[in-house]
């Protein structure tokens, strides 16, 4: 069975870092694509990025060029969003989930979220 | 970027009955449009892909349709475990995928 675990989350400062993981059991992770999307507290979904099942092809949202990054390691089944210059607007519930076998851009199965509040 | 818009924002339907939400593509996305349930506290689930094709597992009452820019989730004889907030999503022309706001779903 499918699952998906992230974590990582919490409070940090405004210019900081922070790296989100996203940890799969049940499954393969490097079979898969994955999407990150995020969801400010009370607001609707904003997708965020996506990886191709080989880490060929990366997506990003406009917002998050040139400060976030998706990386992996396959032999932890486990994938990072690296997160730079952080600033309020990135305050979200953050959800990681897998590329659809039908197509992958569609978000599939999402792992619960991990709360990202950027705060001073 | 394609814009999408959800209507109504709330809806207020009786146990039993039919709920019709609304997406709107502000440019034709030909049917490459999904829908998402997402309940409070927990993530989306999928539930319609290919704007009419329902995901592994969602019960036949959630039923997809549209294509171009008009699209319609209809849910039959509603449910109380219906309530919930449902986004519809472009993966036509990307990045970036595109959601909509947002309808949220009450029961009376």
């Amino acid at each position: 069975q499918v699952h998906l675990e992230v974590s990582g989350g919490g409070v940090v400062q405004p210019g900081k870092s922070l790296r989100l993981s996203c940890v799969g059991s049940g499954f393969s992770l490097s079979d898969y694509g994955f999407h990150w999307v995020r969801q400010a507290p009370g607001k609707g979904l904003e997708w965020v990025a996506i990886t191709s099942f080989d880490g060929t092809n990366e997506y990003y949202a406009d917002s998050v060029e040139g400060r976030f990054t998706i990386s992996r390691d396959n032999s932890k089944n486990t994938l990072f969003l690296h997160m730079n210059s952080l600033s309020a607007d990135d305050t979200a519930v953050y959800y990681c989930a897998t590329e659809s076998s039908h197509q992958w851009a569609i978000p599939d199965y999402w792992g619960p979220g991990t709360l990202v509040t950027v705060s001073s | 970027e394609i814009v999408m818009t959800q209507s109504p924002a709330t809806l207020s339907v009786s146990p039993g009955e039919r709920a019709t939400l609304s997406c709107r593509a502000s440019n034709s996305v030909n049917s490459n449009l999904a829908w998402y349930q997402q309940k409070p506290g927990q993530a989306p689930r999928l539930l319609i892909y290919d704007a009419s094709t329902r995901a592994t597992g969602i019960p036949a009452r959630f039923s997809g349709s549209g294509s171009g820019t008009e699209f319609t989730l209809t849910i039959n004889s509603l449910q109380s475990e219906d309530s919930a907030v449902y986004y519809c999503l472009q993966y036509n022309n990307w990045p970036p995928l595109t959601f909509g706001g947002g309808t949220k779903v009450e029961i009376k």
